[in-house]
């Protein structure tokens, strides 16, 4: 099946700091990529919709300054989370949609964690 | 999410014997996908259903989405301690590719 990567699988900073993490779509091309944050023992929630040459676009409550999403190319989507506070501290993981066949499915990579100290 | 439940939160299966889970929703599937998850890693794709009565096997796990399209569930057949992990279900209920989760249910095989 389709492959997605994600750069770093974890990281620790202090507080204050900014954290870069990289979505990768290895074997295809995604126009649009979705991040999601889980936190211990519960589900994922949709963070933001990653769109190649657009503005990302925020779910309701994540604040757009505090995590800048850059859809670089067609194959690689960032996101940075700004002035890192350990509230922050959660399981970062990204997901792309493509099509395989006629079947469409979205592929999720294998996640970061993040710990913010 | 309230928008999509799953059940049993947990359950424990004895090596050999059948599960099921199952995931409701309240509003129309767009698109409904089943992943399973090791806890701390990432969502490993099981099947995605999208045609009320759909369903579809891959090994020993079937899924089926029922006429309606609001309820999904997942059957796994003489399991394995390879089955164990979390299932997640996640649905497009906006048909715009966002996907919402249910809280998952975390699989327990027994030898």
């Amino acid at each position: 099946g389709a492959v997605v990567s994600q750069h770093p699988s974890w990281v620790i900073c202090k507080s204050g700091t900014s954290v870069k993490i990289e979505c990768r779509s290895l074997d295809f091309q995604a126009t649009t990529m979705f991040w999601y944050r889980q936190f211990p023992k519960q589900s994922l929630m949709l963070m933001a919709t990653s769109n190649e040459g657009s503005k990302a676009t925020y779910e309701q409550g994540v604040e757009k300054d505090k995590f800048l999403i850059n859809h670089a190319s067609l194959t690689l989507s960032t996101l940075t989370v700004t002035s890192a506070h350990p509230e922050d501290s959660s399981f970062y993981i990204c997901s792309a949609p493509t099509s395989l066949g006629f079947t469409y499915t979205q592929y999720f990579g294998p996640g970061t964690r993040l710990t913010v100290l | 999410s309230q928008e999509l439940e799953q059940s049993p939160q947990s359950l424990i299966v004895q090596e050999g014997k059948n599960l099921t889970i199952n995931c409701t929703s309240s509003k129309t599937l767009y698109g409904l996908y089943w992943y399973k998850q090791k806890y701390g890693e990432g969502l490993i794709f099981l099947m995605m259903l999208q045609k009320g009565g759909e369903e579809k096997s891959h090994e020993k796990i079937t899924a089926k989405l029922d006429e309606k399209k609001q309820q999904s569930s997942l059957h796994i057949t003489a399991s394995q301690p390879s089955h164990a992990g979390i299932y997640l279900c996640g649905a497009d209920l906006n048909n715009d590719y966002k996907l919402s989760f249910g809280a998952g249910t975390t699989v327990t095989v027994r030898a």
